[in-house]
């Protein structure tokens, strides 16, 4: 066990919907990462907070959003749902903005 | 449930054997890399690190061999155990630039009783 949760474990819905996943960073980390994995793509980083910050982006879509909060939680927000974003989504944390990162266990989103 | 594509590299080996998982790695610039470890419906998991001024680093029964002039990384499992079954990815980071981490395709390894 890592120390960092996410929620809900599996989310199933429809083409167009919106939805929000959660995760809590280890106690004392500061930093939160989102990565997404999907079978042809691998997995792929899509954003990063420091401390209620954005610092830094990578492959993510204008359709999705994430914000971290100040007890440090982060939410990834999903929007207008395709097909193709089937995925497990999974966050990381780490004390710093660089040092060893840290995920949890993942959620398996299902879009039909 | 399965986490990854169904075509990954297989390497599979006998109980008690020592196992070797090698990365190709795409960016000289990088200076950080990680090996993690992902079961079966689970995250990926830490195992072990290395800075690129290091060519070796030991850790309990895996050591990170690091060859910067052929961009190359290899895990070695001692006495491979059939809870080492999983699949191993390794990862690249650029220090200054973030820590966005890189990841490689992945190794599936299976160990054999």
């Amino acid at each position: 066990d890592s120390g960092v949760t996410q929620t809900p474990k599996h989310l199933i819905t429809a083409t167009g919907q919106r939805v929000t996943l959660r995760c809590s960073p280890r106690s004392g980390d500061l930093s939160v990462y989102w990565y997404q994995q999907s079978l042809d793509q691998g997995l792929q980083f899509l954003i990063q907070y420091y401390n209620g910050e954005e610092r830094a982006k990578g492959n993510i879509l204008e359709r999705f959003s994430a914000q971290q909060f100040p007890d440090l939680h982060s939410e990834l927000n999903l929007s207008s749902l395709e097909l193709g974003d089937s995925a497990l989504y999974f966050c990381a944390s780490s004390v710093l903005q660089i040092s060893s990162q840290f995920f949890g266990p993942g959620t398996r989103l299902t879009v039909l | 449930g399965e986490s990854v594509g169904l075509h990954l590299p297989t390497l599979s080996v006998q109980e008690g054997d020592n196992s070797i998982i090698n990365c190709a790695y795409s960016n000289s610039a990088s200076d950080y890399f990680i090996w993690y470890k992902q079961e079966s419906g689970k995250g990926p998991q830490f195992i072990i690190d290395i800075r690129s001024n290091m060519d070796k680093r030991q850790g309990q029964r895996v050591t990170v061999l690091l060859n910067k002039t052929v961009k190359h990384l290899s895990l070695q499992i001692a006495a491979t155990q059939p809870g080492d079954s999983a699949v191993y990815f390794c990862a690249e980071n650029i220090l200054d630039a973030g820590n966005m981490l890189t990841f490689g395709g992945g190794t599936r390894l299976m160990v054999k009783p």
